[in-house]
């Protein structure tokens, strides 16, 4: 199957810095990769649809200049947590599609201190 | 609005039998059905997707059916081993660029 790929998989950071996580798909190209964000023992949300060359679609509820998203290339998709709060701790997963078949990065797990 | 059920949120079962998870939608038509398997702090892995012209899928000791009339996909495991004890989620689509909804997911454990 396809691989995903996430970086970093653990982060730690202040109150009030900024966090990137990227997410790149390694053996395939993906004009399109989606943002979760999960909770303990909650389903995945789904933060925003991230387009290569285009601006990212948020859902409902997330603030898009918190969570700034990039979709340079076809390959590589990254979220920036800006001014990170506490309660932005969590784990975020990103996913590429192939064709029909949707491919999830191992996730990274978020904390502000 | 579209809703996703997954039968329990919890299934436990003997080594060896059988393990059906049952996934139900309502309020849309998708045009295929992704299944995934997720551990503790882990992405989910996928496992198969099926389409709405096709009634049954299989690999290895999985199978999945999509029935489009009663709006349910049904998910087994055969032989179970304690191995597959993990949180399965299902993922109805639209397809093309529409996105993928997931479901609450099921935790399944399987008994030595």
């Amino acid at each position: 199957g396809a691989v995903v790929s996430q970086h970093p998989s653990r982060v730690i950071c202040k109150s009030g810095t900024s966090v990137k996580i990227e997410c790149r798909s390694l053996d395939f190209q993906a004009t399109t990769m989606f943002w979760y964000r999960q909770f303990p023992k909650k389903s995945l949300m789904l933060m925003a649809t991230s387009n290569e060359g285009s601006k990212a679609t948020y859902e409902q509820g997330v603030e898009k200049d918190k969570f700034l998203i990039n979709h340079a290339s076809l390959t590589l998709s990254t979220l920036t947590v800006t001014s990170a709060h506490p309660e932005d701790s969590s784990f975020y997963i990103c996913s590429a599609r192939n064709r029909d078949e949707q491919y999830f990065g191992p996730g990274t797990r978020l904390t502000v201190t | 609005s579209q809703k996703i059920e997954q039968n329990s949120e919890a299934l436990n079962i003997q080594e060896g039998k059988t393990a059906t998870l049952t996934c139900n939608y309502t309020n849309y038509s998708p045009a295929y059905l992704q299944w995934y398997r997720q551990d503790p702090g882990r992405g989910p892995v996928f496992l198969l997707l099926i389409r709405e012209n096709e009634k049954e899928k299989r690999k290895e000791r999985l199978k999945v059916t999509f029935d489009t009339t009663l709006k349910q996909s049904l998910f087994h495991i055969t032989a179970s081993q304690p191995a597959d004890s993990a949180t399965y989620l299902c993922a109805p689509s639209g397809g093309g660029y529409q996105k993928v909804t997931f479901g609450t997911g099921t935790k399944l454990q399987v008994i030595p």
